[in-house]
């Protein structure tokens, strides 16, 4: 089975400051990678996916992730922080080779002081 | 266009009971799954339907159950409710039948057991 891991339980980042949100993954194959959103009481929102091609990703909202094969990572980043990025972060990678269902990682609270 | 639309968004059952949940995704949307979200085990996947066959399930007891119907909504029932079962339960549709599409997310139904 595939799997991804957020080893941060929390990241804190002041505000204007650029910003990292760890995740690495285990696959057999070809990678694909997820990054989500999760706003409180919302449910999840799309932020980027990498399939093939670049390894720099951009997404919604300003944020972009970099997918680094040699140390299995797919860490989202975005250049300048803002309040508002304040929320619960999730990376995801389908369970297995052909299956829709995905297993997300633990979740990584962003918080970003003014 | 509209985003995945579940109802109802809040729910409170007693043990024992049996809820249903329904979800219409985005429209032309063919694949339906369903996640469930708690604090202790994170996002976990349920099931997944496309075409009004069930394509994947999780790993839950038989309680657990979904269908889909031709217009693509799908509904997901829970019988005998467990306090444990208490958790948010997240849709997501995605256009077709490639497992790497992105799925969308609706905004949750959050399930209460007492």
């Amino acid at each position: 089975a595939q799997s991804v891991a957020q080893p941060e339980d929390q990241v804190n980042v002041a505000e204007g400051n650029p910003l990292t949100v760890k995740c690495t993954y285990s696959v057999s194959g070809n990678p694909y990678l997820f990054w989500y959103v999760q706003y409180p009481n919302r449910g999840l929102q799309f932020l980027l996916k990498y399939i093939t091609g670049d390894n720099l990703v951009k997404g919604s909202y300003g944020f972009e992730a970099e997918f680094n094969k040699s140390q299995t990572s797919f860490h989202l980043k975005k250049p300048s922080a803002l309040v508002s990025d304040s929320a619960l972060y999730f990376c995801a990678v389908p369970e297995d080779t052909g299956r829709r269902a995905l297993t997300f990682g633990s979740g990584t609270r962003l918080q970003v002081q003014p | 266009k509209a985003g995945v639309t579940q109802t109802p968004r809040y729910l409170i059952k007693t043990r024992g009971q049996q809820v249903t949940l329904s979800c219409s995704p985005i429209s032309g949307h063919r694949s339906v799954s369903w996640y469930q979200q708690t604090p202790g085990q994170g996002l976990q996947f349920l099931f997944e339907y496309f075409s009004e066959t069930q394509r994947n399930k999780g790993n839950f007891p038989g309680r657990f159950s979904g269908r889909q119907f031709s217009n693509s909504r799908s509904e997901m029932n829970v019988s005998t409710l467990e306090l444990g079962d208490s958790a948010l339960y997240l849709c997501a549709s995605s256009p077709g039948e490639v497992y790497t599409d992105t799925q969308y997310f609706g905004p949750g139904t959050r399930l209460t057991v007492l």
